[in-house]
């Protein structure tokens, strides 16, 4: 089992400030991501780096950014929150399994509401 | 339209009983399917996958059935304890080829003493 970190467990801010959600795994997977998830609604993909140096932008569009300076350490921020910004995000990493599809480990997230 | 989505956004029962969660896909190349697990308060956790060219898998107290003729995926759980009690996610590999998983609209499962 992976082990995965995301801090802090919940942030209230007010509009314009500018935060960053961390997120640390233990276990050198090369893999991680960034969800946005919506209570009781599905995860949607904003960010992934598959090793250091290395981002992408997902699939929804999201005004946060990140950087993947080292292996263990993958953190999300946002230059001036806005309230519909307001949202869990869920910070995952993966092994690989030789060929195919990876199986995703998720941190316990990050409830940020934006006042 | 969404590529996976599940049937019912709620599912009660009673303890003991067991649980049939249901989700549909549209995309007919997808070829990997998993499914997730989110308690209250944190992060979605893996319970059991299967590829395109299986039709059952069973782990333990679960079964993941997938049938391709319809799309459809389910997930059932045998002899459901209240630690069930969940919202359930299923996923499919990104029907693109980039391997990245697509999630569904999730169930929410209720056990009830």
């Amino acid at each position: 089992e992976a082990d995965i970190y995301q801090t802090p467990r919940y942030l209230v801010i007010g509009t314009g400030k500018k935060i960053t959600l961390e997120c640390s795994q233990t276990m050198g997977h090369d893999k991680m991501y960034w969800y946005q998830q919506d209570p009781g609604m599905e995860l949607h993909l904003i960010h992934y780096s598959y090793g250091v140096n290395s981002t992408e932008k997902g699939d929804l569009s999201s005004e946060s950014t990140v950087s993947r300076i080292r292996t263990e350490h993958f953190p999300l921020t946002l230059e001036s929150a806005r309230p519909s910004h307001t949202s869990q995000y869920l910070c995952a990493s993966s092994v690989e399994r030789g060929a195919g599809p990876e199986k995703l480990f998720f941190g316990s997230g990050t409830q940020l509401s934006v006042l | 339209g969404e590529s996976v989505g599940l049937h019912l956004p709620t599912l009660s029962v009673q303890e003991g009983d067991n649980s049939i969660i249901n989700c549909a896909y549209s995309n007919s190349a997808s070829d990997y399917f998993i499914w997730y697990k989110q308690e209250s308060g944190k992060g979605p956790q893996f319970i059991i996958d299967i590829r395109s060219n299986m039709d059952k898998r069973q782990g333990q107290r679960v079964t993941v059935l997938l049938n391709k003729t319809v799309k459809h995926l389910s997930l059932q759980i045998a002899a459901t304890q209240p630690g069930d009690s969940a919202v359930y996610f299923c996923a499919e590999t990104d029907p693109g080829g980039s391997e990245k998983l697509v999630f569904g609209k999730g169930t929410k499962l209720t056990v009830n003493p």
